[in-house]
């Protein structure tokens, strides 16, 4: 079995100031982590992934996140946010040996002016 | 289009009516997903086509939800007699032009159906 936790339902932050949205899974086997980003009447669309290596991966839009192992823990971040991230973000994780990937609740990341 | 493009955006049936719902996913896409998405919370995932294969449909809520993809690449949901717990958006996905595992997902739009 798999899942993800996102312990916050609301992440709110000042434009130029750092951000963080957190995430831990569980599962079985080896894990594939992503981040996916939801706007309003919109799909979600792709930001970043982890599969194996570093530890900090980077992807769209100037965001990050970093995988601990130990922790369990895969957390988005982003130096500097911008009114343009507020949206909702989603933590996703597939067992390597599974097809589907389960999705956290999601954050509402609001980023003021 | 390049991306995957789902149909109708919305529908609304009436409680007991049947329902069709249409993804055309991104071409060479080997991996179609359906997942559905309820007010508020995360996509929970209902079933997993490999080309034409249904490789995982324990997801389905019930016998009266129903997915197919006869030859490997639009995908049909299906769901019989709706209830008004099925009013939520559907969202298809594709991925994988080699079958990749790690391959993310690309999102529809989403249908939103409202049971009344």
């Amino acid at each position: 079995a798999q899942s993800v936790a996102q312990p916050e339902d609301q992440v709110n932050v000042a434009e130029g100031n750092p951000l963080t949205v957190k995430c831990t899974y569980s599962v079985s086997g080896n894990p594939y982590l992503f981040w996916y980003v939801q706007y309003p009447n919109r799909g979600l669309q792709f930001l970043l992934k982890y599969i194996t290596g570093d530890n900090l991966v980077k992807g769209s839009y100037g965001f990050e996140a970093e995988f601990n192992k130990s922790q369990t823990s895969f957390h988005l971040k982003k130096p500097s946010a911008l009114v343009s991230d507020s949206a909702l973000y989603f933590c996703a994780v597939r067992d390597t040996n599974a097809g589907k990937s389960t999705f956290g609740d999601g954050t509402t990341l609001t980023v003021k002016p | 289009g390049a991306g995957v493009s789902q149909s109708p955006r919305y529908k609304v049936a009436k409680r007991g009516q049947d329902v069709a719902l249409r993804c055309d996913p991104i071409s060479g896409h080997v991996s179609l997903f359906w997942y559905q998405q309820a007010l508020g919370q995360g996509p929970e995932f209902l079933t997993y086509f490999q080309n034409e294969a249904q490789l995982d449909k324990s997801g389905l809520p019930s016998d009266r939800f129903f997915a197919e993809r006869p030859e490997g690449s639009v995908s049909t949901l299906k769901i019989q007699r709706t209830q008004q717990e099925d009013s939520a958006v559907y969202l298809c996905a594709s991925s994988s032009p080699g079958g990749a595992q790690n391959s993310p997902l690309h999102f529809g739009n989403g249908t939103r159906l409202t049971v009344t």
